[in-house]
């Protein structure tokens, strides 16, 4: 199936570093949102974004929603060592009404050593 | 508020089996979606139902079928199982006006 393109593929950081993961798409997307995912749960959603230059913040994460419509970006500051996990993008297709879905990254593993 | 629970936790079948996977979405949400995640990749779109309809389809073959209740709880049901068909089965659920969707804590299924 179709997925965007996620990097890092993983990272490896000590604890109270800063970091940075960015998503890319060759389609446009109207919605983009970011999920955080620990081992054997169901993703949790971080953020959502509904609009071209949109710069959202969550505690210590921020994203942004890119300018082009075709990327987006997830910063996280001061990293602690629940940050531990696999963070996905997902961006919402287009499409009339209800006829849309979510096109998923394939993640970046997380790992901060404390 | 109740967020979308699922069930079983996890199941064992044999290939050629039929399997039933159940879903309960969040107080509110009329939109349930279906996903297969295998280990290490990100969830693929199975389909969608609202107001008791498939409402989108992703690229998986007719043996996958739902239903969506008048209460929005939902099944996935997948008849003749492959031994490919081992992942962990999320449920989400949104309201459609706002398509953000959130996810229950998933179905881990083994196919021997």
């Amino acid at each position: 199936g179709q997925q965007l393109n996620q990097s890092p593929q993983s990272m490896f950081i000590q604890e109270g570093e800063d970091v940075s993961m960015n998503c890319t798409s060759s389609s446009i997307f109207n919605t983009w949102l970011w999920y955080k995912q620990d081992p054997g749960e169901g993703p949790v959603l971080l953020i959502a974004l509904y609009k071209a230059g949109e710069l959202t913040s969550n505690g210590r994460l921020t994203a942004q929603f890119g300018i082009t419509r075709k990327d987006s970006f997830l910063n996280i500051s001061a990293s602690i060592p629940s940050d531990v996990g696999i963070y996905f993008c997902a961006g919402l297709s287009g499409g009339a009404g209800n006829n849309r879905k979510l096109i998923w990254g394939l993640g970046t593993s997380l790992a901060v050593n404390p | 508020e109740t967020g979308v629970t699922q069930s079983p936790t996890h199941l064992i079948k044999t290939r050629g089996q039929q399997v039933t996977l159940r879903c309960s979405s969040q107080s509110g949400h009329n939109t349930v979606s279906w996903y297969q995640q295998a280990l290490g990749q990100g969830p693929q779109f199975i389909f969608q139902y609202y107001r008791e309809e498939e409402n989108g389809r992703g690229n998986f073959p007719p043996r996958f079928s739902g239903l969506q209740f008048p209460n929005y709880s939902s099944e996935l049901n997948v008849n003749a199982l492959e031994l490919d068909d081992s992942a962990l089965y999320l449920c989400a659920s949104s309201l459609v006006a706002q398509h953000t969707q959130y996810f229950g804590p998933g179905t881990r299924l083994t196919v021997l």
